[in-house]
């Protein structure tokens, strides 16, 4: 069974530091999508990035970037230039296909990030 | 913005009600979910709809139904409301334009059952 994973209950750092948080991935599917969300104090989930299991290259959007090693089953979110505004739960999803080609996401348990100034 | 609100946003309930959550979307997106957020296990799907009348179930569907009898509505209802429901509660779209089925979530419901 797909299974995502992320070891780093809490993390915290310093205004304008990059962070990496990680996420491990397990699943027998070839086609597959991974996912970052973002969830600030105020509870909304936010989308900020994709990585496709056939893109070649890491995914980038902003300050946000996907460290997507394939062989290693790991795509981790890596911040750049940490802001205050960045504080945040953070969660690590793939996409999985349902029977019938449906697709639902499962996510890992996340990473509290504090940003202290 | 994906144009999803969901209401209420916050309700307390007694056990052994019936509760109906609402997901509204602006866009015309097929496929919705319901999820339910609890500390220490992100976000786990109840239920999902690929079409208008058409859904099916998810991997903590016990003790909720849902509907969806317009495209832009998809209902959650709790028959027989349970303290173990007390929880969070995000509808989301799934937008397959651009080839990623990216999810986007409603602002959530808070749920507290007592």
């Amino acid at each position: 069974a797909q299974k995502i994973t992320q070891t780093q209950p809490g993390m915290f750092v310093q205004e304008k530091e990059a962070v990496t948080l990680d996420c491990t991935y397990d699943t027998s599917d070839q086609s597959y999508g991974l996912f970052w969300y973002k969830q600030p104090s105020s509870g909304e989930m936010i989308f900020l990035i994709y990585q496709g299991s056939y893109d070649e290259q890491n995914a980038t959007e902003g300050r946000y970037s996907l460290n997507f090693q394939k062989a290693r089953k790991s795509a981790n979110l890596v911040i750049s230039a940490s802001q205050l505004g960045d504080s945040a739960m953070y969660f690590c999803a793939m996409r999985e296909a349902f029977s019938g080609g449906y697709n639902k996401l499962i996510f890992g348990a996340g990473t509290r990030l504090a940003v202290h100034p | 913005d994906a144009g999803i609100t969901q209401s209420p946003r916050h309700k307390v309930t007694e056990t052994g009600t019936p509760v109906t959550l609402r997901c509204h979307q602006t866009e015309n997106h097929r496929y919705m979910y319901w999820y339910r957020q609890d500390p220490g296990h992100g976000l786990r799907l109840i239920h999902y709809s690929y079409g208008v009348k058409d859904t099916d179930k998810g991997e903590v569907s016990d003790g909720y139904s849902v509907s969806r009898s317009k495209t832009e509505d998809f209902l959650l209802t709790l028959e027989s409301a349970t303290s173990s429901q007390t929880s969070v509660y995000f509808c989301a779209i799934m937008d397959n334009r651009g080839g990623t089925d990216t999810q986007y979530f409603g602002p959530g419901t808070r749920l507290t059952v007592l």
